[in-house]
């Protein structure tokens, strides 16, 4: 069983169209969980780290949320630019002492 | 704005022979990472280091694959007889403390291909 599942795989916005990618978890022992924006042949942007359920961050026209199943990452009014593959990480107790474990990714396209 | 560097950007090279990936961490920082994404597929981690010792590894990180931090700066991953499924993108990431509370930098990234 997945310990990180991202969803949906892909998601096709018009821009300005606002929405939210999930990312549930079943490890137990959270430490933080970690989004990451990644381009095409490029590696992982750091975005946020959550770190206890009810934590909320926002950057620009991302917010990202955390409850003790799953995290949000909420998109308000897209840009083309922010077109990339979203990435949700995991640290914790399960999953080793100073490493994450990465989801398969939400591919973002914004359409202009 | 400081950030993580590797070397080089596209590696192609023969099944068997030796290759050996190098990154320039973030100079403040204390631990290093090594991740890999096969194409399509998530990033799956490798290997941490601190304190000139590997702290963890993960199964993939067999005895195929060392690390080194030979100076102040570089921080290299050698894959010592690599084989086709060893194709992959090799990230390197570095932090300034554990991640308990710190956030990890990826590099760039070096894509090897191995015929």
């Amino acid at each position: 069983e997945d310990q990180v599942t991202q969803s949906p795989e892909a998601l096709r916005l018009q821009e300005g169209e606002s929405s939210s990618l999930n990312c549930s978890y079943t490890v137990s022992g959270l430490r933080g969980l970690f989004w990451y924006r990644q381009d095409p042949g490029k590696g992982p942007e750091f975005l946020f780290t959550l770190y206890s359920a009810g934590e909320e961050k926002e950057k620009e026209r991302l917010k990202a949320t955390l409850t003790k199943k799953e995290s949000f990452l909420h998109i308000t009014a897209p840009k083309p630019e922010d077109s990339a593959t979203y990435l949700c990480a995991v640290h914790a107790d399960q999953t080793g002492a100073n490493n994450l474990f990465f989801g398969t990714g939400t591919r973002l396209t914004v359409i202009p | 704005e400081p950030e993580v560097t590797q070397t080089p950007s596209h590696q192609v090279t023969q099944m068997g022979q030796e290759v050996i990936l190098r990154c320039v961490p973030i100079s403040n920082h204390l631990y290093f990472y090594w991740y890999r994404q096969i194409l399509g597929q998530k990033v799956e981690f490798l290997v941490s280091f601190y304190n000139n010792e590997i702290s963890e590894k993960s199964e993939i990180f067999d005895d195929q694959f060392s690390v080194e931090r030979p100076d102040g700066s570089n921080f290299t991953l050698k894959i010592r007889s690599t084989k086709l499924e060893d194709s992959a993108m090799y990230f390197c990431a570095s932090s300034e403390r554990d991640i308990t509370h710190n956030e990890q930098f990826f590099g760039p990234g070096t894509r090897l291909t191995v015929l």
